[in-house]
């Protein structure tokens, strides 16, 4: 069954360093995703990709955070320089084309957890 | 903006009964969808079964099935003849039907202990 991959699986750095989250989603799927979750808090909405272009993005989504989708299989999540508070796993979605059943239904990656030292 | 709230922290259930997980949510749309994940300590979010607010009928899949009282504004979850591979958080999940409005939004979730 096809899968939303996330790649590192850990990331450390160190605060006002950049880094790049990646994720594969499932290769039809046209809707993507990122949200993230602070240690024993709720997941929280970032940010919705579609047609190469953000179609939605929450309060958290400032301009430390960008996203790209550089080719036609990866999906990033860029903090230009990471602060303390940025420590969480950050998940991947993505969901199918707006034709096929089921196109509400977000799947998720295995996440990324992001430590900020 | 649409709230979902599960007031329960935590759960725990004897292996082998049945449980149900309480979520309520918030809105003002008539149409939208309902979502239950699982978050094993893997920290991944599993799907666990979805429910379309236009359809009265609930939703089922395997040991799993949803109450949803719309008038209610609630969507709880029951599992049956829990197992120990049960045990993980549950979060509720609302999302509208609106093109460019499709973010998940998410409960506190629910802590659920299997007792072997």
């Amino acid at each position: 069954e096809p899968e939303v991959t996330q790649t590192p699986s850990h990331q450390v750095t160190q605060m006002g360093q950049e880094v790049i989250l990646r994720c594969v989603p499932i290769s039809n799927h046209l809707y993507f995703y990122w949200y993230r979750q602070i240690l024993g808090q709720k997941v929280e909405f970032l940010v919705s990709f579609y047609n190469n272009e953000i179609s939605e993005k929450s309060e958290i989504f400032d301009d430390q955070f960008s996203v790209e989708r550089p080719d036609g299989s990866n999906f990033t999540l860029k903090i230009r320089s990471t602060k303390l508070e940025d420590s969480a796993m950050y998940f991947c979605a993505s969901s199918p084309p707006a034709f096929m059943r089921g196109t509400d239904t977000q799947y998720f990656g295995p996440g990324t957890r992001l430590t900020v030292l | 903006a649409q709230t979902v709230t599960q007031s329960q922290p935590e759960m725990s259930v004897q292996e082998a009964e049945t449980v149900t997980l309480s979520c309520t949510y918030d809105t003002s749309e008539s149409d939208y969808y309902l979502f239950w994940y699982k978050q094993p300590p893997s920290r991944q979010m599993i799907l666990v079964i979805r429910q379309e607010a236009y359809k009265q009928q609930n939703a089922t899949e395997n040991r799993f099935s949803v109450n949803f009282q719309k008038a209610a504004k609630s969507f709880s979850l029951k599992i049956s003849d829990s197992q120990l591979g049960d045990a993980a958080m549950y979060f509720c999940a609302y999302r509208s039907v609106d093109f460019g409005n499709e973010k998940l939004t998410f409960g506190t979730g629910t802590r659920l202990t299997i007792i072997p």
